[in-house]
């Protein structure tokens, strides 16, 4: 089975920061990867699908890049709204695979 | 607008069994695939189970196979989990979750997410 990896698992930062979550998979997963954003007490959303194409209605501050084995999920300028848990995950084989999370708080 | 609507979960003693519902509206239904995904309390999350939009294929994670079983009345756009055999650490919020395009394979990303169903197994 692929496992993934994220790192952080827990960071702060203050509004207007640009941060950096990075996910590493055990085996080559091609671009084969989406990120999610779970805010307490909600489903999770998707973000980005295909390592680094934007879910319709996200914004453009999220972006993703990486194929192979490494992936970053970045958040250009982190507004408010976006303290929330980032999950990711290869979506492409069985069994399907998430990550273990990054909690982004407030500094 | 799409919508998934999850309901049926809920208390129940160990070695018992509940069966989830997730109905659907707003998409072809039989066009998608649907996972079951879940999360036990402060914990992240964990794929559960995947049918495809006939329902002629299915897959289970390790951890519940042979005690769960997804199924699907596309002529009632609802999705099934039947759970037997519960165990404590099968206490989780359940969620079912869209498959992000039509037709395509069973695995793949999830792109509408219900609001989850609470299953809690205790003695």
């Amino acid at each position: 089975d692929i496992q993934l990896t994220q790192t952080p698992s827990f960071l702060s930062a203050s509004v207007g920061d640009r941060v950096t979550i990075t996910c590493r998979a055990s085996q080559d997963i091609s671009t084969y990867l989406a990120w999610y954003q779970q805010k307490p007490g909600k489903a999770p959303q998707l973000l980005i699908y295909a390592a680094s194409t934007l879910q319709s209605g996200v914004p453009s501050r999220f972006s993703g890049r990486g194929s192979g084995t490494d992936f970053t999920l970045t958040v250009s300028s982190l507004q408010p709204e976006d303290f929330a848990t980032y999950y990711c995950q290869h979506p492409n084989t069985y069994p399907l695979t998430f990550g273990g999370g990054t909690k982004v708080a407030i500094k | 607008e799409v919508q998934l609507l999850e309901s049926g979960g809920g208390l129940v003693q160990p070695g018992g069994s509940l069966r989830l519902s997730c109905a659907a509206s707003g998409i072809i239904f039989s066009s998608y695939a649907i996972s079951w995904v879940r999360q036990a309390p402060g914990k992240g999350l964990e794929w559960v189970s995947v049918i495809s939009g006939s329902g002629g294929n299915t897959y289970y994670a390790d951890s519940v196979k042979g005690r769960f079983t997804i199924s699907r009345d596309n002529s009632k756009n609802t999705l099934f989990l039947r759970m037997n055999s519960l165990r404590v650490e099968d206490t989780a919020v359940y969620y079912c979750a869209k498959a992000l395009n039509p037709r395509g394979a069973p695995f793949d990303a999830l792109d509408v997410w219900g609001q989850g169903t609470m299953v809690t197994v205790s003695s």
